[in-house]
């Protein structure tokens, strides 16, 4: 069975970090390009985040620019999201997401996870 | 990057039709054929619907349909039922290289 499972969300006082991870099984994790994808309480979905299935191409949304980081591990099937200078407009559950084999972001993710709480408060 | 418009809710009987519409500008919607929908029932993760503005996934009902004319996209659910009742999204490839979400639509089924 193809799964995402996230971890390491939490609470953190506004300025601080935090680091998120998503580990894929069931299909070859190098071959999905990845994307993290945000819904701050009772709001809609919020793109964040995509990296290329090489680890090659990164792309971020203006909200997190220069906050936040994507990177991947395909040895260890790991997808992670640094964020660094938090807000409390980041207060959110952060959803990994991948897409098809061979395919990229902007053609859909097939695959989510059941997210992992983020709440930034003092 | 403003988030695409869609209506915040629509409604509709069992059996009949609902359309959702999506729109953006000639820099997401309307210039690529880069549109998904996603369907979220309450509490859970977001599932794919329609990408590439009219395919379906493997496995979701063909009574879903996707398409699109200029900068706005739609989504069709044909032969509503009690179990299509969640909230649907659409998001769009843009010329930034960056994917945007509409904010959202609740699909009611009386």
């Amino acid at each position: 069975e193809v799964q995402l499972l996230e971890s390491g969300g939490g609470l953190v006082q506004p300025g601080g970090s935090l680091r998120l991870s998503c580990v894929g099984s069931g299909f070859t994790f190098g071959s999905c390009a990845m994307s993290w994808v945000r819904q701050a309480p009772g709001k809609g979905l919020e793109w964040v985040l995509s990296i290329s299935d090489s680890g090659d191409t990164t792309s971020y949304a203006d909200s997190v620019k220069g906050r936040f980081t994507i990177s991947r591990d395909n040895l260890k099937n790991t997808l992670s999201l640094q964020m660094n200078s938090l807000r409390a407009e980041d207060t959110a559950v952060y959803y990994c997401a991948k897409a098809a084999p061979g395919t990229r972001t902007r053609n859909g993710l097939d695959v989510w996870g059941p997210g992992t709480t983020v709440t930034v408060s003092s | 990057q403003s988030a695409l418009t869609q209506p915040a809710s629509v409604s509709g009987s069992p059996g009949q039709s609902i359309t959702i519409s999506c729109t953006g500008t000639s820099s997401d919607v309307g210039g690529y054929n880069y549109v998904s929908w996603y369907q979220q029932h309450s509490g859970k993760a977001p599932k794919l619907m329609i990408y590439d503005v009219s395919n379906r996934p493997s496995g979701v009902s063909f009574r879903f349909s996707g398409s699109k004319s200029g900068n706005t996209a739609s989504l069709t659910i044909s032969g509503l039922q009690a179990e299509d009742e969640a909230d649907y999204y659409c998001t769009s490839y843009t010329s930034r290289k960056t994917l945007v979400f509409g904010g959202g639509t609740r699909l009611t089924v009386l």
